[in-house]
Order: structure tokens, then C-alpha cells, then sequence
């Protein structure tokens, strides 16, 4: 079963901050939050991981609370490119992957 | 560019055929994932090998095997396909403790009639 806890849907207008959550109210100690995207007719894409601390690369910055019972994936400029599904997973480094019915965004032009 | 490949982009074949989908990868990782998505079902985990010769059930193994002879190839094997085998299939591929985030192939989209 998925560990986490992610709204169905969510629209964001072109240009602006994608907001998406997750909540991971039992994760444990040593799980990782990981996000991958999935646009249509192609395989999933992996986008950030984090442990504890607030994470930040090319694509994407993850918050992770400091109770780590939630996270926010943050698209900082959206582009129609974006529209995804958007999955997060909890798990351990070098585990199986278990994904969700995640989050679809649509970007609104 | 970590590669993953799968052998097909479109299959169809036949109730009670064989059906061998294959998936290559060239980033000598160890990991590598079988999975099948469904509309409204999503990505289900079919079955996982974290080595050689080694593969382990995911949740929806039934009527599926797997072959792992070699690092970079893992083969799904349906033995005999049935329509409700018709999905699209997907192989992934992550690295281990250093490198664990998962690549993904393009998926093969299997119609059995």
C-alpha cells in the first residue's frame, strides 16, 4: 500500500509557483521522500528526493516539515510542459517502488 | 544519458502465445523493476530484481515471470497471455546505495486479442 496522501487534482496558472502536497504521516526514521512525474505516454521521471532537509535542484525544491509527516513539492515557474501526474513515494534507498494515484496537474495557460 | 530500452513500443499477440517483453539498460545498475499500469489502477509493481539471478514478487505477480541472466537485461515472460493482460508495461532501472533515484523506459503497450 502507498504510504502517502496526495490531493487528485490541481491547477496552476503559466508562470507561477506549483504548490503540491503529500502527506506521509508514518514514515520512518531512515525513509526517503522521493517525486516523479509522469507526462503523458511516457514513463515516470524522476524529479528530487530528500531525508530531512529542504532539497533543491534544476527542476524542482522539496519542503519537508520538521516532523517529516509532510512535504510540498515546489515547481517555482510553471510551464505547460509541466502538466503531469505527479507521484510521491516514501521509501528506503534501494527499495522497490511503490507508487500512489499521485497528484495531476494541469498548467493553465 | 542512462538509457533503458524496451524491446517493443507497440506488441499485440494472440490468447495462450508466449509473450517474452524485454528491457536493456547501459548504466550497469542493479536494480531493475517490472511494472504494468491501468487506467484508473495506476502503476502496479509486477516484479523487482536487485541482482543477477535474483528476483523477488511485486503485488500483482500472477500469470508473469521473470528472467535476469544477465546485469543489464530483465525479461517479463507472460507464459500464457490473457486479455486482461493488456496493458501498458513499463521497466525501470535505479542504481543502488550511492545512486537510487529510477529510470524509466518508454513502456510497451501489449494488446492481447
Amino acid at each position: 500500500d502507498a504510504k502517502t496522501t496526495q490531493p487528485t487534482s490541481m491547477d496552476c496558472a503559466e508562470g507561477r509557483a506549483a504548490n503540491l502536497p503529500c502527506n506521509h504521516s508514518t514514515i520512518s526514521g531512515n525513509e526517503y521522500v522521493y517525486w516523479y512525474r509522469q507526462i503523458h505516454s511516457q514513463g515516470p521521471q524522476y524529479i528530487i528526493h530528500g531525508l530531512k532537509n529542504n532539497e533543491t535542484n534544476e527542476m524542482a525544491s522539496l519542503i519537508i516539515t520538521e516532523d517529516r509527516k509532510s512535504s510540498t513539492l515546489i515547481l517555482p515557474h510553471a510551464t505547460l510542459r509541466d502538466t503531469a501526474v505527479y507521484y510521491c513515494i516514501v521509501m528506503y534507498r534501494d527499495d522497490k517502488i511503490i507508487f500512489g494515484k499521485g497528484t495531476r496537474l494541469h498548467i493553465l495557460p | 544519458d542512462v538509457k533503458v530500452t524496451q524491446s517493443s513500443r507497440y506488441l499485440v499477440k494472440r490468447t495462450g502465445e508466449k509473450v517474452f517483453l524485454e528491457c536493456v539498460q547501459d548504466m550497469d545498475h542493479e536494480n531493475m523493476f517490472w511494472y504494468r499500469q491501468d487506467p484508473g489502477l495506476g502503476l502496479r509493481l509486477i516484479y523487482f530484481s536487485y541482482d543477477v539471478k535474483m528476483k523477488e514478487k511485486g503485488d500483482i505477480p500472477e500469470g508473469y515471470s521473470v528472467s535476469r541472466e544477465k546485469k543489464e537485461r530483465f525479461s517479463l515472460i507472460l507464459e500464457s497471455a490473457s486479455t486482461n493482460q493488456t496493458s501498458m508495461y513499463l521497466c525501470a532501472t535505479a542504481g543502488g546505495a550511492m545512486n537510487t533515484e529510477a529510470f524509466f523506459g518508454q513502456g510497451t503497450r501489449l494488446t492481447v486479442v
